[in-house]
């Protein structure tokens, strides 16, 4: 069965407004989740590690204030895309790694298609 | 994270072994190689990983140089399902999969 689940899986916003992602870990806690960004015909692109109890960590060129990422408890994580533009339309992914080993796998959600109109 | 390089595509018959390459030139000792996989607009499935053996599961084989420079990903009987972009990626954190173009597997009848 799946062990990370994203909610919604399709969203349809008009330009401006605000969405949120949530990406729920199923099987286990989770103080580490991780955000991906997909545009069509290209590869993944780590966005930002989510941290519960602290400030997510962004990589470089990702812009924080548009993309809020919280780490509510040990099994959720959500990330808004602030005032949307058609730009971020998207394939947005999250990840959780797995809870035995840190050189273990990752498990990725089934992905957030964005798209704004 | 050593940067990987792998082919853009490539086709295997159903039924074949399909064996994928990926050179990893600048691997670093505590990097290990993962292969994920990610069928058409859904999330990346983790296949296998390894640091210096040879590993095994129910989906796949990696065979990894005795270098650490090169790594092969074995299919032993494709399907129709496995059509899929293959990911190789070195990291020594689960937290950091830089992941770059993959190679486009197509599994023809």
């Amino acid at each position: 069965g799946a062990v990370v689940s994203q909610h919604p899986s399709r969203v349809i916003c008009k330009s401006g407004t605000s969405v949120k992602i949530e990406c729920r870990s199923l099987d286990f806690q989770a103080t580490t989740m991780f955000w991906y960004r997909q545009f069509p015909k290209q590869s993944l692109m780590l966005m930002a590690t989510s941290n519960e109890g602290s400030k997510a960590t962004y990589e470089q060129g990702v812009e924080k204030d548009k993309f809020l990422i919280n780490h509510a408890s040990l099994t959720l994580s959500t990330l808004t895309v602030t005032s949307a533009h058609p730009e971020d339309s998207s394939f947005y992914i999250c990840s959780v790694p797995s809870a035995h080993s840190s050189t273990d796998t990752q498990y990725f959600g089934p992905g957030t298609r964005l798209t704004v109109l | 994270d050593a940067k990987t390089t792998q082919p853009t595509s490539m086709d295997c018959a159903e039924g074949r072994a399909a064996n994928l390459p990926c050179n990893h030139s600048t691997i670093s000792g505590n990097e290990y190689v993962y292969w994920y996989r990610q069928i058409h607009s859904q999330g990346p499935q983790y296949i296998i990983h390894g640091l210096k053996n040879n590993e095994t599961n129910e989906m796949a084989s990696l065979i990894i140089t005795e270098d650490r420079k090169s790594s092969t990903l074995i299919l032993p009987h494709a399907t129709l399902r496995d059509t899929a972009v293959y990911y190789c990626i070195a990291s020594d954190s689960w937290g950091k999969l830089q992941f770059g173009a993959g190679t486009q597997v197509v599994v023809t009848p």
